[in-house]
């Protein structure tokens, strides 16, 4: 049964730099959509937006372009999510997913989960 | 965007519905989540009505163009829990989107 097993929980400082992991447990992965959802601490879910590990394409939520990057390697079945300056709001968990397609139809929903990274951002 | 009602409450037993509205939904599939404390989402429904692998049968969804329901029958103990709806908007490529959230109470 394929998992995705995300990177250990982080603490950094405001501006610093960071990037988180999430790994497919087999490379089934490699021909999936991979999203990330953000929580902050009480609150609900946020999408962030979705990369695609074949080729690294991805869909960035207009609330969260320009602020976070995604990339992926595709070799070693990894997605990850990448701040270069980060602010204390970005204090939350941060959860990655697979998106549910059966064949070649996808569902826009998310069928398999992390059990989510957390972020912690303070001085 | 979509609006979830903040709260549900319903004793074991009994039926629990929990809406989410959009303009968007008339065209766009919808999703449900559930979350318990301290865990990762679970997809119960997608395909406005599909259930998901592993979803309980007293689970079901419905959708009335703008509105969609996550149906809960016969509501146990154990179904208490943060409930989200997610679609899509109608972008090329689509901007996903989830609900606000509804707590479930078990009362």
């Amino acid at each position: 049964e394929v998992r995705l097993v995300q990177s250990e929980a982080e603490v950094r400082k405001p501006g610093e730099s960071l990037k988180i992991s999430c790994e497919g447990s087999d490379n089934s992965v490699t021909t999936s959509w991979i999203g990330w959802v953000r929580q902050l601490s009480g609150k609900g879910l946020e999408w962030m937006g979705i990369i695609y590990l074949g080729d690294s394409d991805a869909i960035y939520s207009p609330s969260f372009q320009g602020h976070v990057t995604f990339s992926a390697d595709k070799s070693i079945n990894t997605a990850y999510l990448q701040w270069t300056s980060l602010k204390v709001s970005d204090t939350a968990i941060y959860y990655c997913a697979r998106e549910y397609c059966h064949g070649t139809n996808c569902y826009h929903a998310f069928d398999l989960w992390g059990r989510g990274t957390m972020v912690t951002v303070a001085s | 965007e979509l609006a979830q009602e903040p709260s549900v409450s319903v004793a074991p037993g009994q039926t629990a519905r929990i809406t989410c509205s959009g303009d968007a939904l008339p065209n766009q599939f919808a999703s449900w989540y559930q979350q318990k404390p301290g865990q990762a989402p679970v997809l119960l429904i997608f395909g406005d009505t599909e259930r998901s692998s592993g979803t309980p049968e007293r689970f079901s969804g419905s959708n009335s163009g703008t509105t969609v329901t996550l149906t809960i029958s016969g509501v146990q103990a154990e179904d208490e829990a943060n409930y989200y709806c997610q679609s899509t908007d109608s972008s090329i490529p689509p901007n996903w989107v989830f609900g606000g959230g509804t707590k479930l109470t078990v009362l």
